[in-house]
């Protein structure tokens, strides 16, 4: 897809195993972040998100996990599957609080499912 | 919900032509966002709408590129004239903009080829 890039970062791993990705933002004072999965000849698609009050969080076979320490992120897919590959990315929100404003995404990583 | 609808899924043009990108945001959200997406540079963020009103249009590259919410459920964004360099996946986002919710929900994005 058009997202995949010749230096983009990549991840394979076997089916059924996990999957750690991990982020490095830039702004320590971001306080929203979100991952998305994009899937060739497709948008991203909201996977994830947490607030910076908070150093992880769950879903459906993800966690999110941030530290802000060190102004790292990682999301974790359990058992994952073939359809989970796809070019991941995370996202930090530069604009604080409710007000909405520019989200700013990471280069984005490739994650390859072998059966 | 039918999510963001964008038109065309794929232009290819002439360079010095005219390009009008189109999209429907989700009925209710109040922001806009329009990106860019190639292999070197990534996703990156050209303008914003709040409430039809542009808030951040830093992204725009240059004064060839342009767009405009005439309504809340209608946007464009026009390249004229149109450059080989401007070939890309263009996506447009909406979200819902409140405090506790700044999730962008993404197109499938409009292939342009300049040729």
């Amino acid at each position: 897809g058009e997202s995949v890039g010749l230096h983009l970062p990549t991840l394979s791993v076997q089916e059924g195993d996990n999957s750690i990705i991990n982020c490095a933002y830039s702004n320590s004072a971001s306080d929203y972040f979100i991952w998305y999965k994009q899937e060739s000849g497709k948008g991203p698609q909201f996977i994830i998100d947490i607030r910076s009050n908070m150093d992880k969080r769950q879903g459906q076979r993800v966690t999110v996990l941030l530290n802000k320490t060190v102004k790292h992120l990682s999301l974790q897919i359990a058992a994952t599957q073939p359809g989970d590959s796809a070019v991941y990315f995370c996202a930090e929100n530069m604009n604080y609080g409710g007000s909405q404003g520019n989200l700013i995404f990471g280069k984005g990583t490739k994650l390859s499912v072998k059966p | 919900d039918a999510g963001v609808i964008q038109s065309p899924r794929h232009e290819v043009t002439e360079m010095g032509q005219e390009v009008t990108l189109r999209c429907k945001p989700i009925s209710g959200h109040d922001y806009l966002f329009w990106y860019r997406q190639t292999m070197m540079r990534g996703l990156e963020l050209l303008i914003y709408f709040n409430n039809n009103v542009p808030i951040d249009d830093s992204g725009m590259p240059e004064d060839r590129f342009s767009a405009k919410m005439p309504n809340a459920s209608f946007s464009t964004l026009k390249i004229q004239p149109s450059e080989p360099r401007d070939s890309a996946v263009y996506f447009c986002a909406s979200s819902l903009g409140q405090g506790n919710s700044d999730t962008q929900y993404f197109g499938p994005g409009t292939r342009l080829t300049v040729l």
